[in-house]
């Protein structure tokens, strides 16, 4: 079965600063990779998705970006930080042959 | 645009009972339905997946339908346990998104002694 790792598990970072979310993926390969973000109170929103090492597709506006450098792995990233980026950030894999999607322990980011 | 809405968005019940959570979705074209599981500050653990094809699929105490002609999927917990508190959330993978799952709100259930 497949198991998602994701560092820092807590982050408090202040604005304008720099950020990297890592998520690697084990037990899978080739899998289609996701980042969610989760504000409090609120629904899970789609931010990126990577179906293979370097394609990333956006599906929010904002000043995050992603990268897959390796099949296996996904970075979440931003040059400068704004409060409104706080909330919890998973990364997700799909199961090829069924779809079925995996979350990983996610990531809190808080932007003071 | 696809549509997830899972009513109620809250509910208590005491040890023993038997629930059932619903979420209705708007557009039929899906490729599957996925239950999930969330407790507080913690990632999302999959609960049950029926594809389209599917009428329902069990594990354990739980059994999830699914009837894509009305927009339902019905989540049932048998014998509820405390320990089944959680926020519930379901999601639907539309056909023709490139991979996209559309999520509900969720439901917050506490089950209580």
């Amino acid at each position: 079965s497949q198991t998602i790792h994701q560092w820092p598990a807590t982050l408090v970072q202040p604005v304008g600063s720099p950020l990297s979310l890592e998520c690697t993926v084990e037990g899978t390969s080739n899998p289609n990779l996701y980042w969610y973000r989760q504000a409090a109170g609120r629904g899970l929103q789609l931010l990126f998705y990577s179906v293979g090492i370097g394609q990333i597709s956006s599906e929010v506006p904002q000043n995050l970006s992603a990268s897959r450098p390796q099949d296996r792995q996904f970075i979440l990233s931003s040059k400068k930080l704004l409060l409104s980026d706080s909330g919890f950030y998973l990364c997700a894999s799909t199961k090829a042959n069924t779809g079925e999607l995996f979350f990983g322990e996610g990531s809190r980011l808080t932007v003071l | 645009k696809q549509e997830v809405t899972q009513i109620p968005a809250a509910l208590s019940v005491p040890e023993g009972e038997n629930l059932v959570l619903n979420c209705s979705f708007t557009d039929s074209a899906i490729y599957n339905l996925q239950w999930f599981r969330q407790d507080p500050g913690k990632g999302l653990t999959s609960l049950l997946l029926i594809q389209s094809s599917q009428r329902e699929q069990t594990s354990g105490r739980l059994n999830a339908s699914l009837d894509k002609s009305s927009g339902r999927s019905t989540l049932y917990i048998a014998a509820s346990q405390p320990g089944d508190s959680a926020t519930y959330l379901c999601a639907v993978w539309n056909t023709g998104t490139a991979s996209k799952l559309t999520f509900g709100t969720g439901t917050r259930l506490q089950v209580t002694l």
